[in-house]
């Protein structure tokens, strides 16, 4: 069973709503990573913290997402506006911190846009 | 920029077959390469990874994946694989300066006869 947790499992949106999904790292991990896969191939690397602190991101989530790590035990991506092309299975990972660590990935979030 | 590319996105053989999933790679500077498996419907599970010393490395249920710098390859290797190896196999690449981020190949699907 996957030591990373991920609510929902399932997320259904209409064009033009907000999202939001939750990542409960493993705990002691202090690295957290979002990627996205569609077509369940194809995983885009999003954003990463590190302590809690943003330091690697793509554009479109500057642009059109929300990424915060309140807690070392919580951290949420939020959409601000959905599009069809959101549509997509969201994973997220911790790992201890380490460069070359592996990743423990949860179950994902999977996000349906209509 | 670093690019990880996987020449085969299905591949077929039947239980007690050897199998060879390929991946290559482009970047000149220090890596880490690994492989991660997606069983259908759930998170990624890492299997193994290489930054330096024996090309050989093992990984969890029999895999082994060989590192070869000549041919930019890291090609993942099962003597005889099981039915419940039948997954997506990724391979990924981890740039101490692009960030801790992995960069993910396309994957293969790998279905496993009975």
């Amino acid at each position: 069973d996957a030591a990373v947790t991920q609510k929902p499992r399932y997320l259904i949106k209409m064009k033009g709503q907000e999202a939001e999904m939750k990542c409960i790292p493993e705990k002691g991990h202090t690295a957290v990573f979002w990627y996205q896969q569609k077509q369940s191939k194809e995983l885009k690397f999003l954003i990463y913290f590190q302590n809690q602190q943003p330091l690697d991101q793509i554009d479109m989530v500057k642009e059109r997402f929300s990424a915060v790590c309140p807690s070392s035990s919580l951290c949420s991506l939020g959409i601000r506006t959905c599009e069809a092309e959101d549509s997509a299975l969201y994973l997220c990972s911790s790992s201890p911190g380490d460069w070359g660590a592996e990743q423990y990935f949860g179950p994902g979030t999977r996000l349906t846009v209509l | 920029t670093q690019t990880v590319s996987q020449s085969d996105a299905h591949v077929t053989v039947f239980e007690g077959d050897s199998v060879e999933l390929r991946c290559n790679y482009s970047y000149g500077g220090s890596i880490y390469l690994s492989w991660y498996i997606q069983h259908h419907g759930r998170g990624l599970q890492f299997l193994l990874k290489y930054y330096s010393g024996n090309p050989v490395v093992q990984g969890v249920n029999g895999f082994k994946a060989e590192f070869s710098k000549s041919d930019s390859s890291f090609h993942l290797r099962k003597a005889s694989v099981h039915w419940s190896d039948s997954a997506v196999y990724f391979c990924a690449v981890s740039a101490r300066d692009m960030g801790y981020k992995l960069t993910f190949g396309t994957g293969t699907s790998l279905l496993v006869d009975p």
